[in-house]
């Protein structure tokens, strides 16, 4: 239904596992974002591509790493990941014009860090 | 102070009742404002942007009040698949990039 797809839509790691979250847009944006959502917390922004260029959210901890190959593709590369991670990982995406935006989200990741 | 507050509810109303949501901002320099629905488990999806001089879609009018640093959305005629989350999102510039800010929702059920 969306033009963003996310895999997997279900993940279980363990703290000591590396796994990689996948994010497609169809939609010809310049923009794509990864964001948190915890339970009874707002949406958190992690990371933003926009036009090439990555801004970072500084409080996100070092064990999440962002890799965006081309304007169509985000990774979440994870790694040592404590339980307190365990969250809804959300990827988005936008076209950009004169700074006003709308933004689509894909279906997301469920995440359980054991 | 919450940069993006919502009242969570739950807001409990009937088929047909009429329900406003508000949502306050902080940042008075906010450029752009939106409402999304999420229905459990599942994604945010954009239910309308909000513009400086009221807009309306079927069933939901949103205004914006930047005087007062608010935006609202109201729902008629509420129908049972009204029911879900509605995020409040305001968009501003932060040291020369946007930032999106979304506020916790406020949930909507609607009772037959």
């Amino acid at each position: 239904e969306t033009g963003v797809t996310q895999t997997p839509r279900h993940l279980v790691m363990g703290m000591t596992n590396k796994k990689s979250l996948k994010c497609e847009q169809h939609l010809g944006h310049n923009a794509m974002y990864w964001y948190k959502q915890s339970a009874k917390k707002p949406l958190e922004l992690m990371f933003v591509y926009s036009l090439e260029e990555r801004v970072e959210n500084n409080s996100v901890p070092s064990r999440f790493s962002p890799e965006c190959p081309n304007s169509s593709h985000l990774f979440l590369h994870l790694h040592t990941l404590q339980p307190e991670d365990s969250a809804l990982y959300l990827c988005a995406s936008s076209q950009v014009v004169w700074g006003y935006e709308t933004q689509y989200f894909g279906p997301g990741t469920r995440l359980l860090v054991l | 102070r919450k940069e993006v507050e919502q009242d969570p509810g739950p807001f409990n109303v009937p088929e047909g009742a009429t329900v406003a949501f508000n949502c306050t901002y902080s940042n008075s320099a906010s450029q752009s404002f939106f409402w999304y629905r999420q229905d459990c488990r599942k994604e945010p999806k954009l239910l309308m942007s909000v513009y400086s001089s009221g807009n309306e879609d079927g069933r939901f009018t949103a205004q914006l009040n930047r005087a007062s640093q608010y935006i609202s959305l109201l729902i008629r005629d509420s129908k049972l698949s009204d029911s879900a989350t509605y995020l409040c999102v305001v968009t501003h510039m932060d040291t020369g990039r946007r930032a999106l800010t979304f506020g916790s929702g406020t949930r909507l059920q609607v009772q037959p």
